[in-house]
């Protein structure tokens, strides 16, 4: 089955005590991003990855790490958790192209819902 | 960033009726344009997409339309069935690689 996951779907942490969000997906994809989903704010994007070792920033980085060193896996690292980064956490991956027409499809994950204490 | 916002953040319809979910955009260099469904406790769910060189598109009971003169885009969705509950989501993209998402408008559908 096609599809994103994300691991922890749940965690409760305190401030300071470094963490990782996995995302993996079997589809092939090229681009993989993160967003974070806060009421009222929507979803913003944290970072993306157009490729194999090439990441850029999205709105939102601040406080975030990714690392992109395999197609498949698009790891969210969170190197010191605050308070105000308690959220939910979405990856998300696109094919870019679809019936050779560039898509921003994307297929997202289920969650990560991170409370930082 | 550029904002996208929503004109309502709830609607509520009857079952059989048609649903109109507006958004207005703010970033005149947006390309393209995809709507997004969210169910409770789950990811959002592609809905449908339309390119900035598009006025109308229309897919299984749902068409986007884009107003790219007053930087607007509704998603109509023709006879809605409670399986239609949800949040949607309108974004907008430029070279698809940042999107920028609206805060979400719930729609409750009415037995």
């Amino acid at each position: 089955e096609a599809q994103v996951t994300q691991n922890p779907r749940y965690l409760i942490t305190v401030t300071g005590k470094k963490l990782t969000v996995t995302c993996s997906q079997n589809m092939n994809h090229e681009y993989m991003s993160w967003y974070r989903q806060d009421p009222g704010l929507g979803l913003r994007q944290i970072y993306y990855s157009m490729n194999v070792e090439v990441t850029d920033k999205g709105d939102v980085p601040e406080g975030y790490k990714v690392s992109r060193k395999e197609k498949r896996n698009f790891p969210l690292i969170l190197e010191s958790p605050s308070p105000n980064q308690t959220s939910l956490y979405f990856c998300a991956s696109s094919p870019r192209k679809r019936v050779n027409l560039p898509t921003g499809e994307l297929f997202f994950g289920e969650g990560s819902r991170l409370t930082v204490l | 960033g550029e904002s996208v916002g929503l004109h309502l953040p709830t609607l509520s319809v009857q079952e059989g009726d048609n649903s109109i979910i507006n958004c207005a955009y703010s970033n005149s260099a947006s390309d393209y344009f995809i709507w997004y469904k969210q169910e409770s406790g789950k990811g959002p769910q592609f809905i449908i997409d339309i390119r900035s060189n598009m006025d109308k598109r229309q897919g299984q009971r749902v068409t986007v339309l884009l107003n790219k003169t007053v930087k607007h885009l509704s998603l109509q969705i023709a006879a809605t069935q409670p399986g239609d509950s949800a949040v949607y989501f309108c974004a907008e993209n430029e070279n698809f690689n940042k999107f920028y998402f609206g805060s979400g408008t719930k729609l409750n559908v009415k037995p």
